[in-house]
């Protein structure tokens, strides 16, 4: 049974740029988070999809925006990259009713590098 | 708002001796508390959970927490530790005023086991 699948595992990027990123839940999971992790850091919520909005945000810039599709895959894009954008982006999903509860999955995430 | 703090940054420990990890977590309202370990290049996996009941949390690998709702408090405990146990700790929160679906985590504890 396949965990959460995260693409691309690392990317560079340019200031300026903008990037996507791809997040595909464990099977049976209906709702996916974002999270930021900068380097040395614990991981910061960025928001939460489920049924194809976005339920919470955290205290990020509207450069930041996510999607969620019918199959409960998600993207996040980042727009203007900016150098402190740099971390690893990790995707966690949960199953339906899981209120928190800890039934996260988490990702191996994403490694960004803005230059 | 609620926070997190991991009172190290590191904790050198020698093989099979007794280890704790502290976390404090700043909350006006009802919480469900986490640990979670990261190893190099992966993503985070739970160790244990604290939602109500009994303040004594047994988890994987021989891990266990106690929560201390005075003390604001759920620090990690494992009797023996192992090399394989050298990672990064993450202790987690998440509120009623989030909806249990944010979790804020603390900075992370490097735990270094040598033999």
């Amino acid at each position: 049974d396949a965990g959460v699948t995260q693409s691309p595992t690392h990317l560079i990027k340019t200031r300026g740029q903008q990037v996507t990123l791809r997040c595909s839940p464990k099977s049976g999971h209906d709702t996916v988070s974002w999270y930021q992790q900068a380097l040395g850091q614990g991981p910061q919520f960025i928001f939460q999809y489920y049924e194809e909005e976005e339920r919470q945000r955290g205290n990020f810039p509207d450069r930041f925006s996510g999607h969620q599709f019918p199959n409960y895959s998600s993207e996040l894009n980042v727009n203007a990259l900016l150098l402190g954008d740099s971390a690893l982006y990790l995707c966690a999903s949960s199953p339906p009713a899981d209120l928190g509860r800890g039934g996260y999955t988490f990702g191996s995430g994403t490694r960004l590098t803005v230059v | 708002a609620q926070s997190v703090t991991q009172l190290d940054s590191q904790v050198p420990v020698f093989e099979e001796a007794p280890v704790e990890l502290r976390c404090n977590y700043s909350s006006s309202v009802s919480v469900y508390l986490f640990w979670y370990v990261q190893y190099p290049n992966q993503g985070l996996q739970l160790l244990l959970k604290y939602l109500s009941g009994s303040t004594l949390v047994k988890g994987i690998n021989g891990f266990e927490a106690e929560f201390n709702k005075s003390q604001t408090s759920f620090h990690l405990r494992k009797p023996s530790v192992h090399i394989s146990d050298t990672a990064e700790y993450f202790c987690a929160v998440g509120s009623m005023n989030t909806g249990f679906q944010k979790l804020v985590f603390g900075t992370g504890t490097r735990l270094l086991v040598s033999p």
